[in-house]
């Protein structure tokens, strides 16, 4: 139980454009979803918190315009990468509480690879 | 928020041997969860220990917790090829946002 699924998996778009990554949790309601940013051979970096029906708190030095987040129901957060560039080239990944409070551990989406061209 | 410090970086084995990591942090948790990311994927919840045990099993992980010294660590034991990953320990006091250090990378050859 207590699944993310995370898409697309990989996507590759030109300079400019934007980007939309869905993380949708199965068989549990996701309060809270965590964005996460990892660049080849870093840990993960936390770009910011969303809860349901309300604003994304992001974390320092994380543009807030650049990396839309929604959060508009209790199984689905988005994240939104405007205006990408190459720099922004990553690979994006979600995590939820499994339950309130996250004390039976947090579950992640599968990541998803944005390259920008 | 505190991220737990991983030790060693990287660890290199061969398939049947023990493989042993040792997560560190610097305040008081309610847990402490251990995670593997294999490359290109999300983090795969391993094990979850509160902080008035002292070690955990599953299946060929052992978790122990030292509380006094706020340390922890992660056995896995027969390890195989598939074990290859990235290990991230998480200290947690109640519910906040996951942040990780830069883990243990370990190599299982065959």
């Amino acid at each position: 139980g207590a699944v993310v699924s995370q898409h697309p998996s990989w996507v590759i778009c030109k300079s400019g454009t934007s980007v939309k990554i869905e993380c949708r949790s199965l068989d549990f309601q996701a309060t809270t979803m965590f964005w996460y940013r990892q660049f080849p051979k870093q840990s993960l970096m936390l770009m910011a918190t969303s809860n349901e029906g309300s604003k994304a708190t992001y974390e320092q030095g994380v543009e807030k315009d650049k990396f839309l987040i929604n959060h508009a129901s209790l199984t689905l957060s988005t994240l939104t990468v405007t205006s990408a560039h190459p720099e922004d080239s990553s690979f994006y990944i979600c995590s939820a509480p499994r339950t309130g409070g996250g004390s039976d551990g947090y579950t992640f989406g599968s990541g998803t690879r944005l390259t920008v061209v | 928020s505190q991220q737990g410090e991983e030790d060693p970086q990287a660890l290199s084995i061969q398939e049947g041997e023990n493989a042993t990591m040792n997560c560190s942090y610097k305040t008081s948790i309610n847990n402490l969860q251990w995670y593997r990311q294999n490359s290109g994927r999300g983090l795969v919840h391993l094990i979850l220990i509160r902080s008035n045990e002292r070690e955990k099993h599953s299946g060929r992980l052992r978790v122990t917790l030292d509380t006094s010294k706020k340390s922890s660590s992660l056995l896995i034991t027969a390890s195989r090829a598939a074990d290859t990953a990235s290990y991230f320990c998480a200290p947690l006091t109640g519910f906040q946002k996951l942040v990780f250090g830069t883990g243990t990378r370990l190599l299982v050859s065959p």
